[in-house]
């Protein structure tokens, strides 16, 4: 148990829709990550925030952006979904950032394409 | 080139053997990070390093700061000890993830 939830699980969707997808962080933990995990393949980075400001981002287009509220817990929100998005949606959680802390991960989302 | 390596990419071992998982890196890091992804996709955390060697349990996780190198060591393995294993390193503000060792212990 990580302290870190994600929600939801899974969830299936048609491209051209958007998702919303919901991280709550470890208690006390002001930085939240998110990756994405195609099957078979190594997560890769989206973005970073740190205390509700995005300082860091990966090699990932606009139409992926995110929240992060005053609580911490944070949100990754997909627009215009494509059928390469499938893939399981990791957050994880630390203090200070990746470079300092220890890190949390949720379970992921599962997202489908269809 | 990767920046992070790992080997070997599968291991099948016998119950009660010793492990051990390598990890190589080419760029500057802060930290490394020895991960654990079970089946099903979560990640756990298994050590953060930066220096030295860290114990926890049948773990042990060793880094070499000057090589650019780090092992995960695995005493008396056991069945639940499958799963995949993920090195990766902080460099600036994200994550570089080596590719994963599948490891399968047999009983």
């Amino acid at each position: 148990e990580t302290g870190v939830t994600q929600s939801p699980t899974h969830l299936i969707k048609t491209r051209g829709q958007q998702v919303t997808l919901r991280c709550s962080s470890q208690s006390g933990h002001n930085t939240v990550s998110w990756y994405q995990q195609a099957l078979g393949q190594g997560p890769q980075f989206i973005f970073q925030y740190y205390r509700e400001e995005e300082n860091g981002r990966g090699n990932f287009p606009p139409r992926f952006s995110g929240l992060q509220f005053p609580n911490y817990s944070s949100e990754l929100n997909v627009n215009a979904l494509e059928l390469d998005d499938s893939a399981l949606y990791l957050c994880a959680s630390s203090l200070l950032g990746q470079n300092t802390g220890e890190l949390f991960f949720g379970e992921g989302s599962r997202l489908t394409v269809l | 080139k990767n920046e992070v390596e790992q080997s070997p990419q599968n291991l099948t071992a016998q119950e009660g053997e010793f492990i051990t998982i390598n990890c190589s890196y080419s760029v500057g890091i802060s930290a490394l990070h020895w991960l654990q992804q079970h089946p099903g996709g979560g990640i756990v955390s298994l050590f953060m390093l930066s220096s030295g060697k860290k114990k926890h349990g049948r773990l042990i996780a060793t880094i070499n700061i000057q090589e650019k190198h780090s092992s995960l060591h695995i005493t008396a393995s056991h069945p639940r000890d499958s799963a995949v294993y993920i090195c990766a390193v902080t460099g600036n503000y994200q994550l570089i993830w080596g590719a994963g060792t599948k490891l399968i212990i047999k009983p």
